[in-house]
């Protein structure tokens, strides 16, 4: 597609319930990535698919948060048992792969307009 | 690891005014990059500039420049001739050129600009 697409674009749960967000990124761009930013934060990194290699998912704040992307295309990321503090904007983001890029160390990213996940 | 400081959390600027938005980091890596995010009230992140550690040149795109200064550790981004539409969050962020972590952005709190008429 032209762009990252991201749905829900605003999703409201309660408290102890599952969520999935979704992210289709560019048409092209074999990285993905997913980013949280919190109320007046900065982004927070917290996984990362680069084609069939395993994910890097070092910044999971926790085993109730997991992502997986099928076909090297569309990802999903879930999160089980909702908390409160789970509530915050989910950024997902595309890029072309390291071989890919137009010049070294520009890996610029690609974002969609991110999904508004509130837990009441 | 790495860290990105934005000191100001908002910033005021006369529409066709000149405004520079501070950012310093720290790194231990030899080579890196830096970017400007643009992030307006829509949400989606825009990517305005980058800059490597090894240009000597600041980068510059349309009205948008880098005033990079590497002993300082600084990499101020300047806006000319302020536009309403620039009124947004302005992340700068960073990542290294190479190695583990090469894909890894990290991003400052941001700078509130808002363009006053």
């Amino acid at each position: 597609g032209a762009g990252v697409s991201q749905s829900p674009s605003n999703k409201v749960t309660e408290k102890g319930k599952d969520v999935e967000l979704r992210c289709d990124p560019i048409s092209g761009h074999t990285a993905l990535y997913w980013y949280r930013q919190s109320l007046g934060q900065g982004l927070e990194f917290l996984i990362y698919f680069q084609g069939n290699s395993a994910p890097d998912k070092s910044g999971l704040p926790s085993d109730r948060f997991s992502a997986e992307r099928t076909g090297g295309s569309v990802s999903t990321l879930t999160i089980q048992r909702t908390q409160q503090e789970d509530s915050a904007v989910y950024l997902c983001a595309s890029s072309f792969g390291p071989e890919d890029r137009p010049y070294p160390g520009a890996n610029v990213l690609t974002f969609g307009a991110g999904s508004r996940l509130t837990v009441l | 690891a790495q860290k990105i400081t934005q000191t100001q959390p908002g910033m005021f600027v006369q529409e066709k005014e000149a405004v520079t938005l501070d950012c310093t980091y720290d790194t231990s890596d030899q080579s890196y990059g830096l970017f400007w995010y643009k992030q307006p009230s829509s949400g989606e992140m825009i990517f305005l500039i980058y800059q490597g550690s090894y240009d000597e040149q600041n980068a510059t795109e349309g009205r948008y420049s880098l005033n990079f200064q590497k002993a300082r550790k600084s990499a101020n981004l300047v806006i000319s001739a302020s536009q309403l539409g620039d009124s947004a969050m302005y992340f700068c962020a960073m990542s290294p050129i190479s190695g583990a972590g090469s894909y890894q952005l990290t991003f400052g709190k941001g700078t509130k600009l808002s363009v006053i008429p």
